[in-house]
């Protein structure tokens, strides 16, 4: 059973640090993993989609890296900034079938 | 473009009570459509899923049930709410190649 994993659950950053998120999983046959914002009381919004083939993508500030042997994802931000706070969430499509798993999610502060 | 919605935004209803949820998107024709709920604690768990009209995929055994009467339009219902199907009800789609998965607003569902 696929399992993912979220390290720090929390962080509380200066505005302008550069920071990593962390997104790890159990089972690395995965077809996709998406990495997600959601701002208190709100919907999942899409940062970055990696494909199974890709190592890495990037959006803006944002770079999320692949290491499927490892079962490990990062979100780097760039120059945070205060409206960067949210939480962000990994999710791994389970290879097929195109339902995703979630980890539980890093709380991100990005302090003025 | 794509968009989806969801109503109701809020809702509050008693202990065995019936609930009806409604997810519909737009600018894409037969997408795959999800309904996941996101709980305090215990991040998103996918509920439902369907590829197409009355097409119906059940990921756990609970008291809710989910219908496709059309392409675009998805349901999510009880016939007696229980005080632990209370949490934030999110629906979704797929769309592209790379099977991203965009997420509605939510509906937030209190049971008293």
């Amino acid at each position: 059973k696929q399992e993912v994993t979220q390290i720090p659950a929390a962080l509380s950053v200066p505005e302008g640090e550069n920071l990593v998120l962390n997104c790890s999983f159990t089972d690395s046959a995965i077809y996709n993993l998406q990495w997600f914002r959601q701002d208190p009381g709100k919907g999942l919004t899409s940062l970055l989609l990696i494909q199974s083939s890709q190592r890495e993508q990037t959006s803006g500030r944002l770079n999320a890296s692949l290491d499927k042997s490892s079962g490990r994802s990062t979100l780097y931000i760039a120059a945070s900034q205060p409206g960067d706070s949210a939480t962000y969430l990994c999710a791994v499509n389970k290879g097929g079938s195109e339902k995703l798993v979630f980890g539980k999610g890093t709380k991100l502060t990005v302090n003025p | 473009s794509q968009t989806i919605h969801q109503w109701p935004a809020t809702l509050v209803q008693p202990v065995g009570s019936p609930l009806s949820l409604e997810c519909t998107v737009e600018g894409t024709s037969n997408p795959n459509l999800y309904w996941y709920r996101q709980a305090a604690g215990r991040g998103l768990q996918l509920l439902f899923y369907s590829v197409g009209i009355g097409q119906i995929s059940s990921e756990v055994p609970q008291n809710l049930s989910a219908s496709r009467p059309q392409d675009r339009q998805f349901i999510l219902s009880s016939k007696k709410l229980l005080l632990s199907d209370s949490g934030f009800y999110l629906c979704a789609y797929l769309w592209g190649r790379g099977n991203e998965q965009f997420f509605g607003p939510g509906t937030r569902l209190t049971v008293l």
